[in-house]
């Protein structure tokens, strides 16, 4: 099936470091959904966007809707252990069936 | 705290022996989704219901089944687990908010293994 490009695809940076990660797709999306998943457990919901151009911030997390509807990025700022995960990034378009990026693993060296 | 329930959080079944997986939701969603997310991948959708319309997706296993007798319950049945079916699955909701703008909300997951 259809998916996101997401990238990078792993990521291993200092405590303390920015961090970016960004989706494209080919087709143009109405939403974009910015989730983290933990070792066994559910997607939790960090950022949704809703609007082309919209930029949204959730405390050191800040994500953009691009202005083509065609990608969107997620920015951690001042990145801490708590923030090891893997972050997919999503998009939908007029049906209600989400399509997913593979996901960035994300990994904070104390 | 409105949420999304999975129970239970790990089910051990046998080969061929039939399983349900159980959610539920506190947030009076009209969408109700499952998932399959295997290791290192992204989730795959199953089915959903739109109410109680069901709608399933074209490469999801006959083997897989689904049933919401409410709003606030849905099961998955397994019929016939099969070693590639071990895997987490995952339940989500949504409600509309029109134009395709839409928030999917998961639940913690309940991991399979079959023997």
């Amino acid at each position: 099936g259809q998916q996101l490009n997401q990238s990078p695809q792993s990521m291993f940076i200092q405590e303390g470091e920015d961090v970016s990660m960004n989706c494209t797709s080919s087709s143009i999306f109405n939403t974009w959904l910015w989730y983290k998943q933990e070792p066994g457990e559910g997607p939790v919901l960090l950022i949704a966007l809703y609007k082309a151009g919209e930029l949204t911030s959730n405390g050191r997390l800040t994500a953009q809707f691009g202005i083509t509807r065609k990608d969107s990025f997620l920015n951690i700022s001042a990145s801490i252990p708590s923030d090891v995960g893997i972050y997919f990034c999503a998009g939908r378009g007029n049906n209600r069936k989400l399509i997913w990026g593979l996901g960035t693993s994300l990994a904070v060296n104390p | 705290d409105a949420m999304v329930i999975q129970n239970p959080r790990y089910q051990v079944t046998q080969f061929g022996k039939p399983v349900t997986l159980s959610c539920s939701q506190t947030l009076n969603h009209n969408v109700m989704y499952w998932y399959q997310q295997k290791s290192s991948q992204a989730p795959k959708l199953l089915f959903h219901y739109y109410d109680k319309d069901f709608n399933n997706e074209a490469d999801t296993p006959d083997n897989f089944q689904s049933r919401r007798p409410n709003t606030s319950f849905c099961f998955l049945d397994i019929r016939s687990p099969g070693l590639g079916d071990a895997a987490m699955y995952l339940c989500a909701t949504s409600t509309e908010r029109g134009a395709g703008k839409e928030t999917q909300y998961f639940g913690p997951g309940t991991r399979l293994l079959v023997l």
